[in-house]
């Protein structure tokens, strides 16, 4: 089975702090998503890798940088972290291969991040 | 970009009862997967249907590719199926990014 692991199911920060976010998978993805929910807007892609060191911006990239040092681990980074980034944030993977059925996701178990 | 949209958005049924939920989306895709999630929040993937029927002991999906919908079919549901379910659908310019639905909210009552 595919496992993903995220770092904390519940996080509190203070505004202004730096914030990580890490995602490990255990199937040898390429590709990894980092995603936002939010009550009444579903699920928001925030930023994606396909590659080790690679990335690509989603739909609410602001505010949210990321790291893809090794092929099974993908962080999440909160400069500097405000009241509005409080959320949800659901970290999945996938394969990359030339057919589409590989392209199926693979989520996480979430992060609650409540910042004050 | 492509547009999904599920219905309905809450449904509240007795155990036991069978549903049906729906997305409809604007464009052709060529991923769609449905997703069950948990009151823990957890995303639990129930089908991977970019056409086609599948089935999985009391749950079914139908997507018609063509006329740009999907169907999840829930019979004799129990409480342990309460949760949002969600729809997910790749855009057919062969992105792996998906475009989320805003979701079922579905409430079984025991």
């Amino acid at each position: 089975d595919v496992k993903v692991t995220q770092s904390s199911r519940y996080l509190v920060k203070r505004t202004g702090e730096k914030v990580f976010l890490e995602c490990v998978q255990d199937m040898d993805h390429e590709n990894m998503f980092w995603y936002r929910q939010d009550p009444g807007l579903g699920l928001r892609l925030i930023y994606f890798s396909y590659d080790v060191k690679m990335k690509e911006k989603g739909d609410i990239p602001e505010g949210y940088s990321v790291s893809r040092e090794k092929k099974e681990r993908f962080s999440l980074i909160l400069e500097s972290a405000s009241t509005n980034q409080t959320s949800m944030y659901l970290c999945a993977s996938s394969l990359n291969r030339p057919n589409p059925e590989y392209y199926e996701q693979y989520f996480g178990p979430g992060t609650r991040l409540t910042v004050t | 970009g492509i547009q999904v949209e599920q219905s309905p958005p809450d449904l509240i049924l007795q155990e036991g009862a069978n549903s049906t939920l729906r997305c409809n989306f604007s464009d052709s895709v060529n991923n769609l997967q449905w997703f069950h999630q948990n009151p823990w929040g957890q995303l639990i993937n129930l089908f991977y249907i970019p056409s086609g029927t599948k089935q999985n002991g009391r749950l079914s999906a139908t997507t018609v590719a063509t006329e740009r919908y999907s169907l999840l079919y829930i019979s004799s549901s129990q409480t342990t199926d309460s949760g949002v379910y969600f729809c997910a659908v790749g855009e057919a310019s062969g992105t792996y990014k998906y475009i989320f639905g805003t979701g079922t909210r579905l409430k079984v009552l025991a």
